[in-house]
């Protein structure tokens, strides 16, 4: 069975672009989830959605938004980018009605801002 | 404020058993959660304890205090494949973990 899946792998924009990052869940999986990792640091909560609603939101500005499809699959958008935008970029998917459980995560798209 | 603190690093030995600790703060509590993340890997799943007690899982078992806000990953039997960072995570809200900064475990022959 695949796993959480992440596109694209690596990213290169330059400050005031925007990035597109793409996830598809575990299939069954109804809830997708976005955390930002700098470099060397820990996993910052950006969105939670569920059934294609946001439920949660992390402290990040609106420029950090997402959506999630009817295949449950997401993307998440990043707009006017700024150079510590630059970080590894998780999706995670969970069962539906999400959980605080057990994640299971992609590999990340590594977002550099240039 | 709302923060969780877990050491930086910790070196052992294979063989030699490893804990970590973590301390947290928050507004609400859903739970203490423990992932490994190879270098340049994805985090995977290693325990959950929403109840106080330990929780055992094969060579590594995890420990909460609600009461004190404290919990640990107990590491057993290393194994050069366990050098990986390791965190600690917290849920303040349903759907939301909050994760530690890390503690990369060095494990040496």
């Amino acid at each position: 069975e695949a796993g959480v899946t992440q596109s694209p792998t690596h990213l290169i924009k330059t400050r005031g672009q925007q990035a597109t990052l793409r996830c598809s869940p575990i299939s069954g999986h109804t809830s997708v989830y976005w955390y930002q990792q700098a470099l060397g640091l820990g996993l910052q909560f950006l969105l939670w959605y569920d059934e294609g609603e946001e439920r949660n939101r992390g402290n990040f500005p609106p420029r950090f938004s997402g959506r999630q499809f009817p295949n449950y699959s997401s993307e998440l958008n990043v707009n006017a980018l700024e150079l510590e935008d630059s970080a590894l970029y998780l999706c995670a998917s969970s069962l539906g009605g999400g959980t605080n459980e057990k994640l299971f995560f992609g590999s990340g798209t590594q977002l550099s801002v240039l | 404020g709302q923060s969780l603190e877990q050491p930086s690093e910790v070196t052992a030995v294979e063989g030699a058993i490893v804990q970590i600790n973590c301390t947290y703060q928050t507004s609400g509590f859903y739970g203490l959660s423990w992932y490994q993340q190879h270098d340049g890997g994805a985090p995977t799943f290693l325990s959950y304890n929403a109840l106080d007690g330990l929780e055992e899982t094969g060579r590594f078992s995890s420990f909460l205090s609600r009461s004190d806000s404290y919990g640990y990953l107990l590491l057993q039997e290393l194994q050069m494949k366990d050098s990986a960072s390791y965190f600690c995570a917290v849920g303040p809200s349903w759907g939301k973990l909050q994760f530690g900064a890390g503690t990369q475990v060095v494990v040496t022959p």
